[in-house]
């Protein structure tokens, strides 16, 4: 089975601080996605990676950004926190297009 | 542009029996399809996927249909069960390897 593992299932910050999401995944998986979710919004892309050191912007990149570092690690980077970033945040990875998304059990991230 | 719909926000049904839930998509272009069940506290979970060139596929217990011709899909749960009550998302591909997700369908089973 794929596992893809975040590394904060809740995670509390104050506004204008710097924030890391990590995100593991142990299939030798191409691509990982970041995404939010928010009631009566659904899943929103932020960010996607389909291979290492590459990044590609979704549709909501603005106040985000990423690093991929490494095959099994896509980190999600909040250069500084914002009220209206408080959010469930999910990960996900495949292992290339036209295969299915796996994903994390989600960070949910409070902004104070 | 593209959206990917549900046809009802709540869907409750009685245990045992079977539970249809509809997506309707906009891109005829959109290749793969795919259905995930959200349960509470937890990531979506994959439960089957149909390409185009397909109009029926059958899991466990599950069953997928693809209309191409109205654009219109659905899950089908047979003898629905309490550990079956979550969230179901369809989601669309168009041939770049980014899904657009729906919006989300609340399936409640009755005891």
């Amino acid at each position: 089975d794929v596992k893809v593992t975040q590394s904060s299932r809740y995670l509390v910050k104050r506004t204008g601080e710097k924030v890391f999401l990590e995100c593991v995944q142990d299939m030798d998986h191409e691509n990982m996605f970041w995404y939010r979710q928010d009631p009566g919004l659904g899943l929103r892309l932020i960010y996607f990676s389909y291979d290492v050191k590459m990044k590609e912007k979704g549709d909501i990149p603005e106040g985000y950004s990423v690093s991929r570092e490494k095959k099994e690690r896509f980190s999600l980077i909040l250069e500084s926190a914002s009220t209206n970033q408080t959010s469930m945040y999910l990960c996900a990875s495949s292992l290339g297009q036209g295969q299915p998304q796996h994903f994390g059990d989600g960070t949910r991230l409070s902004i104070l | 542009g593209e959206s990917v719909g549900l046809h009802l926000p709540t869907l409750s049904v009685q245990e045992g029996d079977n539970s249809i839930i509809n997506c309707a998509y906009s891109n005829s272009a959109s290749d793969y399809f795919i259905w995930y069940k959200q349960e509470s506290g937890k990531g979506p979970q994959f439960i089957i996927d149909i390409r185009s060139n397909m109009d029926k596929r059958q899991g466990q217990r599950v069953t997928v249909l693809l209309n191409k011709t109205v654009k219109h899909l659905s899950l089908q749960i047979a003898a629905t069960q309490p550990g079956d009550s979550a969230v179901y998302f369809c989601a669309e591909n168009i041939n770049t390897g980014k899904l657009i997700f729906g919006q989300g369908t609340t399936l409640q089973v009755k005891p």
